[in-house]
């Protein structure tokens, strides 16, 4: 069955950087696109970008270019996130979800458990 | 850049009910929209591609519809377990969620 199991909740001081962990198994992992969202408290789902694991391509919201990067490692079936430069409101829930292909666009049909960052002096 | 407006951000209904939620989308997104369910400590649960597929192992009571430039969730018929938060997502031009619907009792 696919699976995607995330790293545990970190807590960052402003400033730093923070990296999420998305291993997955049970699908063809170079096969879809692995979509990165998050949620800060009380707010809604913001789209954060994706990652093509077959070419490295990544794709993302301008908001956060410059500041994110987006990773995979084949071999191990897991994709990385990184953000820095950290701000208060950037603490928020990560997820990682796998990209289904519909015609020439998709939709998120697996999803990790979700990973807290809380960016607290 | 596409704008997402959903409607309502919360509603309360009862067990049985009928409930509606609308999504419009400006410029239009055609048959690209998406939409989820979002449960408090859960990932979010993917219910409806592509404006009206059904996803594999989502209760036949949520069904998705378009009418002009409004896309809508439909619930036939509210089970206790659908007490959440909705949201829409266009897929037409990169992605973008709707601000997300509470439904509460």
């Amino acid at each position: 069955q696919v699976q995607l199991v995330q790293s545990a909740a970190e807590v960052k001081k402003p400033g730093a950087s923070m990296k999420v962990t998305c291993k997955t198994s049970g699908y063809t992992f170079s096969g879809h696109y692995i979509q990165w969202v998050r949620q800060a408290p009380g707010k809604g789902l913001e789209w954060m970008g994706w990652i093509s694991p077959n070419s490295g391509v990544t794709h993302y919201v301008e908001k956060f270019q410059g500041r994110v990067t987006m990773t995979t490692d084949t071999s191990i079936r897991t994709a990385y996130m990184e953000l820095s430069s950290l701000t208060t409101d950037d603490t928020a829930v990560y997820y990682c979800a796998r990209q289904n292909h519909y015609e020439s666009s998709g939709y998120f049909d697996f999803w990790g458990q979700g990973t807290l960052i809380t960016v607290s002096s | 850049d596409i704008q997402m407006t959903q409607s309502p951000s919360s509603l309360s209904a009862s067990v049985g009910d009928r409930v509606t939620i609308t999504c419009r989308a400006t410029p239009t997104v055609y048959k690209y929209l998406n939409w989820y369910q979002h449960k408090p400590g859960q990932a979010p649960r993917l219910l409806i591609y592509a404006t009206f597929n059904l996803q594999s192992g989502v209760p036949s009571r949520f069904s998705g519809s378009k009418s002009g430039t409004d896309y809508i969730l439909t619930i036939s018929s509210l089970q206790p377990e659908d007490f959440a938060t909705y949201y829409c997502q266009q897929s037409y031009s990169a992605w973008t969620f709707g601000q997300g619907t509470r439904l509460e009792i």
